[in-house]
């Protein structure tokens, strides 16, 4: 079985400011990861993913995660924060092994102050 | 092109009565996946179609919850004699294959209360 934790339930910053958001995931098989961000009032979108390769992937509106096979991290990152990140940041996995098993973290709310 | 749409937007019931809510997928799309969000907890996968194979119900709570697919087309998610433990935001996705390395596209979500 796999299993998500995002250890902050909650990150206040100030704008531009860096952040990181802590992802930590525990799998007995080969997973995808994936963020994904909830703006207020809107739908779950895809921020970014790693399937394979280069373990520091680029997502949009310039956030990175880096990909730690060692100790199971898959941590997001910006280097400076606008109010416009505000929002709601989901880390997730899928089994290679299936589709239909994604498996969502508790959620990071990300709060900029001005 | 059109996104994922979900309706009712909101749902207000009575505790006991059956609601049904409604998710039209991006047209095209193979797979579609519901999921269930409680207030301040993760997603919670619900139940999975794929085209035309038989749907992984395994995230289902109860024989309460049941969910139709027609094709590669709209999706109703019923949950019968609904209880107040019930209340979340129900989500729908679709993406255009089955593979876990898609990404999915979700739709606004169905807010359903039950008093």
């Amino acid at each position: 079985a796999q299993s998500v934790t995002q250890l902050d339930s909650q990150v206040p910053v100030f704008e531009e400011a860096p952040v990181e958001l802590r992802c930590n995931y525990s799998s007995s098989v080969s997973v995808y990861l994936f963020w994904y961000v909830q703006y207020p009032n809107q739908g779950l979108q895809l921020l970014l993913k790693y399937l394979s390769g280069s373990t520091l992937v680029k997502g949009i509106n310039g956030f990175e995660a880096e990909f730690n096979k060692s100790q199971t991290s898959f941590h997001l990152r910006k280097p400076s924060v606008h109010i416009s990140d505000t929002a709601e940041y989901f880390c997730a996995v899928s089994p290679y092994s299936s589709a239909s098993k994604i498996i969502f973290g508790s959620g990071t709310r990300l709060s900029i102050r001005p | 092109g059109a996104g994922v749409s979900q309706s009712p937007s909101n749902k207000v019931t009575e505790k006991g009565k059956d609601v049904e809510l409604r998710c039209d997928p991006i047209s095209g799309h193979t797979a579609l996946y519901w999921y269930r969000q409680r207030l301040g907890q993760g997603l919670e996968f619900l139940i999975y179609f794929q085209g035309n194979s038989a749907p992984d119900k395994s995230g289902l709570p109860s024989d309460r919850f049941s969910a139709e697919r027609t094709g590669e087309s709209v999706s109703t998610l019923t949950i019968q004699r609904t209880q107040q433990e019930d209340s979340a935001v129900y989500l729908c996705a679709s993406s255009p294959l089955a593979g876990g390395a898609d990404t999915q596209y979700f739709g606004p979500g169905t807010r359903l209360t039950v008093l």
